[in-house]
């Protein structure tokens, strides 16, 4: 059982919509991780907060907006997706603040994102 | 900058037989290293780490895997593969004071009865 719960599992939006993705982790971890992962790739770092304050924002289109409201959730806000923005999107969270020890991640399951 | 390598892009293995994912690394300040599995449909799940200390590490499900310096490799076995076994599995770098975990390519294994 993971300790990371993403909601939806799957989730299908047309290219005008506004959908949000949704984690929490109840582990007590300070930092926190939003990964894309295509087909058959390694995932890809896309947004790290470390105590609820966004540290690392890897150049991500405007039309993905994190927010964390508290220590323990996370939330990705998606807005006017294109069709190859559909992939996996893994939530993680560390028990090291994200200038530490940044592989221990624990992830969530995904939330698989199809855009038409 | 830190990078990894993984060799072979697809291992298949008999039910019992060793399994033996390599990985090799590139990094300017002392690594750490990490084993990712990746069941079908779900998140990551670490196996096992390197941080500092011994250098044979063992993890879950019966992996362990072995940090050799001189050789800058990170190789993952298991004397015994079970039919659970077959996922995606990930080597990653990271370094000290380094936000980002570089991944590699995958390797996937698939396990003959």
């Amino acid at each position: 059982d993971t300790e990371v719960t993403q909601t939806p599992k799957h989730l299908v939006m047309g290219m005008t919509n506004k959908k949000s993705l949704k984690c929490e982790q109840h582990m007590g971890h300070r930092a926190m991780y939003w990964y894309k992962q295509k087909a058959k790739k390694p995932p890809e770092l896309m947004f790290v907060y470390s105590y609820e304050k966004l540290s690392i924002n890897e150049s991500v289109p405007s039309r993905f907006s994190p927010e964390c409201p508290n220590s323990s959730l996370l939330n990705l806000h998606l807005h006017a997706l294109q069709p190859e923005d559909s992939a996996l999107y893994l939530c993680a969270s560390s028990p090291y603040p994200a200038s530490g020890i940044t592989g221990e991640l624990f992830f969530g399951e995904g939330s698989r994102l199809t855009v038409l | 900058a830190q990078s990894v390598t993984q060799l072979g892009s697809h291992v298949s293995v008999s039910e019992g037989a060793l399994v033996l994912l390599r990985c090799n690394y590139s990094s300017s300040v002392p690594p750490y290293l990490f084993w990712y599995v990746q069941y079908p449909n779900q998140g990551l799940q670490l196996l096992l780490k390197y941080t500092t200390g011994a250098t044979l590490v063992k993890g879950i499900n019966g992996f362990e895997a072995e940090f050799k310096k001189s050789e800058t490799s990170f190789h993952l076995t298991k004397p015994s593969a079970h039919m659970s076994d077959a996922a995606e599995y990930f080597c990653a770098v990271s370094g000290t004071n380094d936000y980002k975990l570089s991944f590699g390519a995958g390797t996937t294994v698939t396990v003959r009865a």
